[in-house]
């Protein structure tokens, strides 16, 4: 079974500050998803980085994905309190068959306070 | 637009009632997914189907069963309903090709209490 180390668990910051959630594993993924829910909604996905040191940006928002494909991380700069929800990262099986299942990290709940 | 659709919204049972909560996809995506969300546990797989007619399955599947009732429907049975089985429960689907994960499109949740 494969597993995702997600943390912090819970992160509280002031409206500006910089912020980064770690996502680690040690099991190699294909490629890795990130995705944010809102209260009373399902998970929408921000990003999937596929290429182990891959960095991908959206807006104020950095994605990372290690050389080794093991791990990630996402990094907002400046937080908003629009930013403010659950982070889940999410890997996708290597090897094998994986018919697109992915193992979910336990989530970040990210609140900014303005 | 409708993408994922989850019935009910909501839903409160006793211990030891049964149902089943439905979900339909818009999307054409031949794989769906059933998820059970619980504080500090991320997302669990319940079960899955990569393709009509195929099951399997996922991480928590004991208490569930699941059918892929064509290509845009996947539903989730309770048979005999347990507190430790309240929960939000998510439906997916996704476009699966070659070895590649897709995005999974989500529902909006079905909030199941159990008494």
């Amino acid at each position: 079974t494969q597993l995702l180390e997600q943390s912090p668990q819970f992160l509280s910051i002031q409206e500006g500050e910089n912020l980064t959630v770690y996502c680690n594993s040690s099991s190699v993924f294909s490629s890795l998803q990130w995705y944010r829910q809102e209260p009373g909604e399902g998970p929408v996905l921000l990003v999937t980085v596929v290429t182990g040191g891959e960095v991908k940006k959206l807006k104020r928002l950095t994605f990372q994905f290690g050389d080794a494909r093991k791990d990630s991380s996402l990094h907002i700069t400046a937080a908003q309190t629009g930013d403010t929800g659950l982070y889940l990262c999410a890997g996708a099986n290597a090897g094998g068959t994986s018919y697109g299942k992915l193992t979910f990290g336990q989530g970040t709940i990210l609140t900014v306070h303005p | 637009n409708a993408g994922v659709t989850q019935t009910p919204k909501f839903q409160v049972l006793k211990t030891g009632q049964s149902m089943t909560l439905q979900c339909a996809q818009d999307m054409n995506h031949n794989s769906m997914y059933w998820y059970r969300q619980d504080p500090g546990m991320g997302l669990r797989l319940i079960y899955y189907s990569a393709s009509e007619g195929t099951t399997d399955k996922g991480e928590v599947p004991n208490g569930y069963n699941v059918s892929r009732l064509n290509k845009r429907e996947f539903s989730l049975r309770l048979e005999s309903a347990a507190p430790s089985q309240t929960s939000v429960y998510f439906c997916a689907s996704s476009v699966v090709q070659g070895q590649g994960a897709q995005p999974q499109h989500f529902g909006d949740g079905t909030r199941l209490s159990i008494l």
